[in-house]
């Protein structure tokens, strides 16, 4: 079945630096979307990108789909400390409804 | 505008109970999806249903778990009966489904504990 690759798994970074995450799949997705999870919360989604190539910004927030369509980043500048959080990244394919999850990537700001 | 309303928000039961979450989606979303969260497996997608029909169930571990979606404002997963394996945190999700239109909204979740 379809799998996606988030990395890193965590990472821990000083406030005010760029943070930059990424996912690859095992195959084509028509879209991707990117969650952030903050500890007892639902994720909660960030960015929707429907075209290969597409970069769409939220905030300081940017994420892109990939070219080849089996991979997606996502960058935040200048990070602040409500930033911590797992991000998730999720993927669609083909005609199936349901999304693909990534594992997740852990993120710690230190003020 | 309300999210998606999940509940209990907490649920501890002994080994061998029924338990019984319970979803309330967006208003005007017409798809529905559970999913269970843990450590080690992390999102897992249990079940989700189209206009109230289920469309994919092959993520539901066992037979004693069961989804129902009797029209389209709510939905139930049961688990009957419960084992301590069965604890994490359940997440229902909700979206409006077309051919491009993939953005799923989540719940809070129900943390389970089965002692």
């Amino acid at each position: 079945g379809q799998q996606l690759n988030q990395s890193p798994q965590s990472m821990f970074i000083q406030e005010g630096e760029d943070v930059s995450m990424n996912c690859t799949s095992s195959s084509i997705f028509n879209t991707w979307l990117w969650y952030k999870q903050e500890p007892g919360e639902g994720p909660v989604l960030l960015i929707a990108l429907y075209k290969a190539g597409e970069l769409t910004s939220n905030g300081r927030l940017t994420a892109q789909f990939g070219i080849t369509r089996k991979d997606s980043f996502l960058n935040i500048s200048a990070s602040i400390p409500s930033d911590v959080g797992i991000y998730f990244c999720a993927g669609r394919g083909g005609s199936q409804g349901n999304l693909i999850f990534g594992k997740g990537t852990k993120l710690s700001v230190k003020p | 505008d309300a999210g998606v309303i999940q509940s209990p928000r907490h649920e501890v039961t002994e080994m061998g109970q029924e338990v019984t979450l319970r979803c309330k989606p967006i208003s005007g979303h017409n798809s529905l999806f559970w999913y269970r969260q843990t450590m080690m497996r992390g999102l897992e997608l249990l079940i989700y249903f189209n206009n109230n029909v289920p469309i994919d169930d092959s993520g539901m571990p066992e037979d004693r778990f069961s989804a129902k979606m009797p029209n389209a404002s709510f939905s139930t997963l049961k688990i009957q009966p419960s084992e301590p394996r069965d604890s994490a945190v359940y997440f229902c999700a909700s979206s409006r489904r077309t051919s491009s239109y993939n953005e799923q909204f989540f719940g809070p979740g129900t943390r389970l504990t089965v002692l």
